[in-house]
Formats: C-alpha cells, structure tokens, sequence
C-alpha cells in the first residue's frame, strides 16, 4: 500500500530557530512535494523535486528551503521561522507520468510562537 | 495560468441522496487532468478520481463519478448514497499534462456535512 510518512503530527517552535519538516515515501516515487495549507486558501505548493538533488519552486517559496540527497526522502527546512509559517504543512508523492495521482502524508501542524 | 473555482463553500446532504460538488477550472492549454481529493478531519488527503481532458467517458470509482463538461469547463464530483463517513473537505485539482512536472493547482474546496 502507498505510504508517505511526515515524522511529526504536531510541532511547536519559537521565532527565528530553524525547522527541519521531514517527509518520506516508500513507493519510490520520482515526485516530492511540500505544500502548505491554510483556511480559505486551499493547498499552495512551497517546493517540488523531480529527482535526487533536483528542486523546483514552487508558488510560495520564500522562507523555506528543501533537500532531497535519497530518492524517498524530502525535507522542507524554515530557515528561520517567522509567525506567519504557522500553517498546516503537507508532503506528497507521485510516480511520473500522465493523471498519476498524488498520494499525501498526514501532514504536520505547525506552530511557530 | 490555470485556475480551480470551488465556488461552495459548504454543502448539507443527508444520509443516503446524492449531493454534487461544483468544480470550474480555467486553462487555456488542452492537454490537462483533473484530481478530486478528500480530507477528514484528520487531515489526510485522499486521493477519490480522476478525469483526463480526452477522456471520452465520465470517469467513475465507486460511489464517485466525475461529471466533466469540457465545453463549459467543469468537473463535478457527484457522491451517490452519501454516508456519515463522507463528510470531510472536498479539493478539486488541476494538472498540465504536456509539461515534464505534475504540478496541481488546487481549489479552496467545499466542506461537505452528511446528516443522519
């Protein structure tokens, strides 16, 4: 069964420090993702990589960074957190080709005080 | 640039009807998809159907199809015999097919409430 795999449910972290998001799959997908969701929004894509140490940006990039050194592994990093980063955060995968879905993590809710 | 217009913003159904859930989308390319997703509470995205734009048919899983009316740029969701457990958010997504990454562009979504 697919599986995506983001390491924290919930986290809470003070202005300036700097946050790792990590994200893994297990369908060796080639397509990550890192969106960000908030209410009345809908889901905006920070980051996404098509291959190992390949990234492209997304429509809200500023304020984050990403690294993908394995295939099965995205990390969307803040480098240093900002109040208005406190948002849902959502990893996703896809195979490449044609109407492949994308299959999401649970996400993270993060909280930056 | 493309858009995705889900212009309810919440929908009652009761247990058993049917219900609709209106997706618009804007884009001038012809070579695109079109995602339905659901989120729960818990906040998992699941992903339900999907319709490519030369996709004669209506696409179906299950209890969801997809009513696509390419003319009039719309991709309905209908869910048939709604149950409890459908009441979540509903997202509509597009993708461009012709280029290399499978960016999607989501709606703001519908917040669907099944009553007993």
């Amino acid at each position: 069964d697919v599986k995506v795999t983001q390491s924290s449910r919930y986290l809470v972290k003070r202005t300036g420090e700097k946050v790792f998001l990590e994200c893994v799959q297990d369908m060796d997908h080639e397509n990550m993702f890192w969106y960000r969701q908030d209410p009345g929004l809908g889901l905006r894509l920070i980051y996404f990589s098509y291959d190992v140490k390949m990234k492209e940006k997304g429509d809200i990039p500023e304020g984050y960074s990403v690294s993908r050194e394995k295939k099965e592994r995205f990390s969307l990093i803040l480098e240093s957190a900002s109040t208005n980063q406190t948002s849902m955060y959502l990893c996703a995968s896809s195979k490449q080709g044609s109407g492949q879905p994308q299959h999401f993590g649970d996400g993270t809710r993060l909280s930056i005080l | 640039a493309q858009k995705i217009t889900q212009t309810q913003p919440g929908m009652f159904v009761q247990e058993k009807e049917a219900v609709t859930l209106d997706c618009t989308y804007d884009t001038s390319d012809q070579s695109y998809g079109l995602f339905w997703y659901k989120q729960p509470s818990s906040g998992e995205m699941i992903f339900l159907i999907y319709q490519g734009s030369y996709d004669e048919q209506n696409a179906t899983e299950g209890r969801y199809s997809l009513n696509f009316q390419k003319a009039r740029k719309s991709a309905n969701l209908v869910i048939s015999a709604s149950q409890l457990g459908d009441s979540a958010m509903y997202f509509c997504a597009m993708r461009l097919l012709d280029t290399g990454f499978q960016k999607l562009v989501f709606g703001t979504g519908t917040r669907l409430l099944v009553s007993p």
